[in-house]
């Protein structure tokens, strides 16, 4: 099993560039979430989702969007990138049942110029 | 708003040394704790999940023990070794936002050899 895995590892925008990063678990989860973590900051929800088909908001998700088309990926959407999404984005996923453990990405570090 | 506390910010010891850190989260509602191990450049790792009061959990040379009704959790590393050096998160499931887990903003550990 591969676990949780996200693309790009890295990358570097311009300001009002759009990009889209992708999440995928095999483990057959069904709630994936999209945390950014920022310098002396905890790790702050974006969006999530609780099964295929379905997303929901976090507590930032202002400039994002997102996707859960098949139960394996997550994707998240930056529009129209600004310097202050210049962070790392990381993916998680877990069962259902909330004492399971989630299991996050490798993150993706993104820098806005 | 859930707010879950950590302490020391940051911990530098000595290759052999025993630590340990704090967690507080609020005692109302507690169902479960996480705690995260976190290597630089690397994705969060599940240490532990504890639910019962007076709970204690052990990993190899890592430990935790939880009491629900103070609201606050320890956790131990004995002989600590460099590869030990990590950020150690502990985090307190919602009941909003898909159970999201809240994040304390961790413990720093620098173990010196």
């Amino acid at each position: 099993n591969a676990g949780v895995t996200q693309t790009p590892k890295f990358r570097v925008l311009k300001t009002g560039q759009s990009m889209t990063l992708l999440c995928a678990q095999d483990m057959n989860h069904e709630y994936m979430y999209w945390y950014r973590q920022d310098p002396g900051m905890g790790l702050r929800l974006i969006h999530y989702s609780v099964g295929e088909g379905t997303t929901a908001k976090g507590e930032v998700p202002d400039g994002y969007n997102v996707s859960r088309l098949k139960k394996q990926n997550f994707l998240l959407g930056l529009e129209s990138a600004a310097p202050s999404q210049t962070s790392v984005y990381f993916c998680a996923s877990r069962t259902q049942g909330v004492y399971n453990e989630q299991f996050f990405g490798p993150g993706t570090r993104l820098t806005v110029l | 708003i859930l707010n879950v506390e950590q302490s020391p910010q940051s911990l530098h010891v000595q290759e052999g040394d025993s630590t340990n850190f704090t967690c507080s989260f609020p005692s109302s509602n507690f169902y479960a704790l996480h705690w995260y191990r976190w290597e630089t450049a690397k994705s969060p790792e599940a240490l532990f999940v504890m639910t019962l009061n007076g709970d204690e959990k052990k990993k190899g040379r890592i430990s935790a023990t939880l009491n629900t009704k103070e609201g606050y959790s320890y956790l131990y590393i004995k002989g600590s070794q460099p590869e030990d050096s990590a950020t150690y998160l502990c985090a307190f499931p919602s009941r909003e936002y898909g159970n999201k887990l809240v994040f304390g903003a961790g413990t720093i550990l620098r173990v010196k050899s």
